[in-house]
């Protein structure tokens, strides 16, 4: 079983929609990344927990550590919303990946 | 702009041949850089932790005579492939943490085909 799961592993929405991805853990974690991967191979990062909830414009972030459970929610999608997502753990240094979740919005 | 420049974006080499790839961070001083490798349709694999003025720490199962860092100076490390063979073709991207230690940057990534 991967330290880090993800899901789903793919979705396809229409724009408007309401998105969640999801992702558990199984190891200890100082923090949790979640990151956006175009089709360019380009990865951004758009949000750092460590307890809570985050908002930036359109996207929510949200941990439980109790639960080892994170959830990345994008609300109105839009069609340049489409992108790999992946959630990533931090121990000490190093980052564990998920698998990542292809996220497609048709207009 | 990018925080976490890397070069080259795509890079076609022949086989035994050697490639090498920067990544630079730009106003500020990256003590640690991350090199990974992603596979089509796979998750991102650390491949080695480069530190700055010391050697690179590399992950179980990659070669470190293989797979050259170097962290020279406190805004670059390099991954030279040595000997690089087709199946050494991939997706390597590096990564840095951000001086805060709040997030981190990525670099744009580089292609990398062996034939």
């Amino acid at each position: 079983k991967n330290e880090v799961e993800q899901s789903p592993q793919n979705l396809t929405a229409q724009e408007g929609e309401f998105i969640t991805i999801n992702c558990s853990y199984s190891v200890g974690i100082s923090a949790l990344h979640w990151l956006q991967q175009h089709p360019g191979g380009g990865i951004v990062s758009l949000f750092m927990l460590s307890s809570g909830k985050k908002k930036h414009g359109r996207l929510i972030a949200t941990i439980n550590i109790q639960e080892k459970h994170s959830s990345l929610h994008i609300t109105a999608s839009h069609p340049r919303d489409s992108a790999v997502y992946i959630c990533a753990v931090q121990g000490a240094q190093k980052l564990v990946f998920g698998q990542g979740t292809r996220l497609t919005i048709n207009p | 702009g990018a925080v976490v420049s890397q070069h080259p974006s795509w890079v076609i080499c022949k086989s035994g041949t050697s490639v090498k790839i920067e990544c630079r961070s730009l106003d500020f001083q990256a003590t640690t850089m991350f090199w990974y490798r992603q596979f089509p349709k796979q998750s991102l694999m650390l491949m080695a932790t480069s530190n700055e003025g010391s050697k690179a720490t590399y992950e179980q199962g990659v070669e470190k005579d293989k797979f050259l860092i170097n962290h020279a100076s406190l805004t670059l490390s390099t991954l030279t492939v040595t000997s690089a063979h087709p199946e050494d073709s991939s997706f390597y991207i590096c990564s840095a943490p951000g001086v805060s230690g709040n997030t981190i940057y990525f670099g744009e990534g580089s292609w990398l085909t062996v034939v």
